[in-house]
C-alpha cells in the first residue's frame, strides 16, 4: 500500500516547454487534489477532482490543465511552462475529509 | 482565503508540552477542525481532527473551545522531530473543495 505517489520528484524545464506530473493513489479515494507551494507560503489549490472523469478549478488554475481518466490517477499538465510556475507541487487524495499527501515534485522553470 | 488564523512561529523546549493555538471564528456548524504538519519539504501529514469534543490520539490532543471559535493543538512531550510547520484548517467532513486552503501555518521550533 504505497498511498499517494508522485512522479517525477524533480524536473527542470525551459520556458515554453510542456510536461505532465502524475499522481497515483491506491486507496480507492474519490477525491484528488493538486496544490503548489512557493517558498515561505502555504499550499494553494490548483485543481481538484471529485471523481473519475470530473475536474474543477481551485484557487490558482491558470496555466495548468488536469485530467482524471482513471480513478487512481490525477494528471497535472503544463502546456507552456513559465518561470512563475517554479514551485513544489503536491498531490493529495482524501477520505472523509482527511487529506493524504504525496511527497511532492520540485519543478524549476528557467 | 484561509478561514483560520495562527501565529507565524513558536518556540518550545524539548520535553515540554507544545500548545499551538488556532482561531476560526467563522466556523460553520458542519465544519471540522483539522490539523496537519509539514516537516521540512515533505508533504503535509494529518495529525488529528475534531468537531466539538476534545480529541486525543497517539500524536496529539485537540482542545476545541465550547463556542468552537478557537482550538489548541497540544503535543504533550515535544521532541526535536516535532519541528515543523503546523496547519490548522476547517472544512466539512466530506471530500469536496471547501476549506482546502492552507495558510502559512505556525512554524514550531523545538529547542534542545
Amino acid at each position: 500500500n504505497a498511498g499517494v505517489t508522485q512522479t517525477p520528484k524533480f524536473r527542470v524545464l525551459k520556458t515554453g516547454q510542456s510536461m505532465t506530473l502524475l499522481c497515483a493513489q491506491d486507496m480507492n479515494h474519490e477525491y484528488m487534489y493538486w496544490y503548489r507551494q512557493d517558498p515561505g507560503m502555504g499550499l494553494r489549490l490548483i485543481h481538484y477532482s471529485v471523481g473519475e472523469g470530473t475536474t474543477a478549478k481551485g484557487e490558482v488554475p491558470d496555466g495548468y490543465n488536469v485530467s482524471r481518466l482513471k480513478k487512481q490517477n490525477f494528471l497535472l499538465g503544463l502546456e507552456s511552462a513559465a518561470p512563475s510556475q517554479t514551485s513544489v507541487y503536491f498531490c493529495a487524495s482524501s477520505y472523509e475529509g482527511e487529506l493524504f499527501f504525496g511527497s511532492g515534485t520540485q519543478l524549476s522553470v528557467l | 482565503d484561509a478561514k483560520t488564523t495562527q501565529p507565524t512561529s513558536m518556540d518550545c523546549a524539548e520535553g515540554r508540552a507544545a500548545n499551538l493555538p488556532c482561531n476560526h471564528s467563522t466556523i460553520s456548524g458542519n465544519e471540522y477542525v483539522y490539523w496537519y504538519r509539514q516537516i521540512h519539504s515533505q508533504g503535509p501529514q494529518y495529525i488529528i481532527h475534531g468537531l466539538k469534543n476534545n480529541e486525543t490520539n497517539e500524536m496529539a490532543s485537540l482542545i476545541i473551545t465550547e463556542d468552537r471559535k478557537s482550538s489548541t493543538l497540544i503535543l504533550p512531550h515535544a521532541t526535536l522531530r516535532d519541528t515543523a510547520v503546523y496547519y490548522c484548517i476547517v472544512r466539512p467532513r466530506g471530500g469536496g473543495a471547501d476549506g482546502l486552503t492552507f495558510g502559512k501555518g505556525t512554524h514550531l521550533i523545538i529547542q534542545p
